[in-house]
């Protein structure tokens, strides 16, 4: 049972414009999440995140929402470069739970020229 | 500084068999995380390691099992390996337990395939 979701497997995008990715969790309990980036053959890279306390966290072309009342959370990629193109993953953990990461599926981004 | 290593970077081991993995922090990190990542269920959390003892504990069955040496090695060992094991086991160091977000860096894995 997903406790993390990541309902879209790809998503294309244009360079230059928004990308959105999305995340919805179903703890009520998590109150740390996290975003990370991979390229093949790497390992994933902390990218951003946000405390529960906040509802929205921005870090140059970054930016993540924290909807707590619908347990969802996005990612905003202002504007997209080809060099984005990688697989993200959302990440959630909470104190009660020693802070133990549990991840979502991922969604491969295709940032096309 | 060199990144976090992971050996060996390919390893195919046939069922029944047992497995050990290493994974070498960052220099001056303390803390070491291991993962399974398969396609269908994700990244998912095997152990973490502070100190030499284990801090926190996933979900798997006993047969996975891991160790941290006094430098901060780790390695991590699967006994009589299943088919389902085959998978990416990537391993995360950090200089504070439990810390996930800046300087909890990945290594680039070691692929395990069960034949």
């Amino acid at each position: 049972d997903q406790q993390v979701k990541q309902n879209s497997p790809s998503l294309s995008v244009q360079e230059g414009r928004i990308s959105i990715l999305n995340c919805d969790y179903t703890n009520s309990m998590f109150d740390y999440f996290l975003w990370y980036k991979k390229y093949p053959a790497e390992g994933p890279t902390f990218l951003i995140s946000i405390s529960s306390i906040k509802d929205k966290n921005e870090d140059g072309r970054f930016t993540v929402f924290l909807n707590k009342s619908a347990k969802h959370l996005s990612l905003h990629i202002v504007p997209s470069q080809p060099g984005d193109s990688a697989v993200y993953f959302c990440a959630a953990s909470n104190a009660g739970n020693n802070r133990k990461l549990i991840w979502g599926l991922g969604t491969s981004l295709a940032v096309n020229p | 500084k060199a990144g976090v290593t992971q050996t060996p970077r390919y390893l195919i081991k046939t069922r029944g068999q047992q497995v050990t993995l290493s994974c070498s922090p960052i220099s001056g990190h303390r803390s070491v995380s291991w993962y399974q990542q398969t396609p269908g269920q994700g990244l998912q959390f095997l152990f973490e390691y502070f100190s030499e003892t284990q801090r926190n504990k996933g979900n798997f069955p006993g047969r996975f099992s891991g160790r941290q040496f006094s430098n901060s090695r780790s390695e991590m060992n699967v006994s009589t390996l299943e088919l389902g094991d085959s998978a990416l086991y990537l391993c995360a160091s950090s200089f504070g337990a439990g810390q996930t977000n800046y300087g909890y860096t990945f290594g680039s894995g070691t692929r395990l395939t069960v034949v």
